[in-house]
């Protein structure tokens, strides 16, 4: 079946620092990829999407590019905002799967005081 | 554009008791999906509906639950008997078409908590 491993977290930054957060995915097939965020106490909100192999998606400074050779889909921000502490869900779907979503576990993020 | 709406945003039940949650999908979005998402275990699937249809139920639990999706009015996830291990956030989302390219919103959750 499909499933998605994201890197654990707490992953702890300062202001303006880099940020990568990994994602690998198992599929058959071309799955969408997606990265999800979730503010505290709020249901998700699509960051960016990738539909097929190359595509980098790209919103509010992230970006993660569709790496079908390595079946990977990574989130980066060059320099991450308090405002950016949230949980990313990485995440797929496939038409063999009627398009519901599979899920990474999530990352927290949050930023040293 | 009114979101996807959802409520209960928080509902308490003793054990033995029935939960009902609804979720209102985003105008003119015919297909809805529920989330339920446990501590520690992200979200997982558990119905995708089409109005009056269940598509994929693979991810609901064989007894005490149910969803629908009637043509009038929104989709309810009802739980019957609950126990203390269904206390979790309960996500709804919709989208306006079955391809990978139709973005799914969601809504804001209802958190149940079973006592």
């Amino acid at each position: 079946g499909n499933s998605v491993t994201q890197m654990e977290g707490p992953v702890t930054l300062s202001e303006e620092a880099f940020l990568t957060i990994n994602c690998t995915y198992t599929a058959t097939g071309y799955p969408s990829l997606f990265w999800y965020v979730q503010y505290p106490g709020e249901g998700l909100q699509l960051l960016l999407k990738a539909t097929k192999a190359d595509d980098k998606g790209s919103n509010k400074g992230f970006e993660a590019t569709y790496r079908k050779e390595t079946t990977s889909f990574h989130l980066e921000k060059g320099s991450v905002q308090v405002s950016d502490s949230a949980v990313y869900f990485c995440a797929l779907s496939a038409v063999s799967s009627n398009y519901k979503l599979t899920f990474g576990k999530g990352t927290l993020l949050t930023m040293n005081p | 554009n009114a979101g996807v709406m959802q409520n209960p945003r928080h509902l308490v039940r003793r054990r033995g008791q029935e939960a009902r949650l609804r979720c209102s999908p985003m105008k003119g979005h015919s297909h809805v999906y529920w989330y339920r998402q446990l501590p520690e275990e992200g979200l997982k699937f558990m119905v995708y509906l089409q109005k009056e249809n269940i598509i994929d139920e693979s991810g609901m639990p064989k007894e005490r639950f149910s969803a629908e999706f009637p043509k009038e009015g929104p989709s309810i996830l009802r739980i019957q008997q609950v126990v203390r291990g269904d206390s979790a956030a309960y996500f709804c989302a919709s989208s306006s078409g079955t391809s990978g390219k139709n973005e799914q919103f969601f809504g804001p959750g209802t958190r149940l908590t079973v006592l």
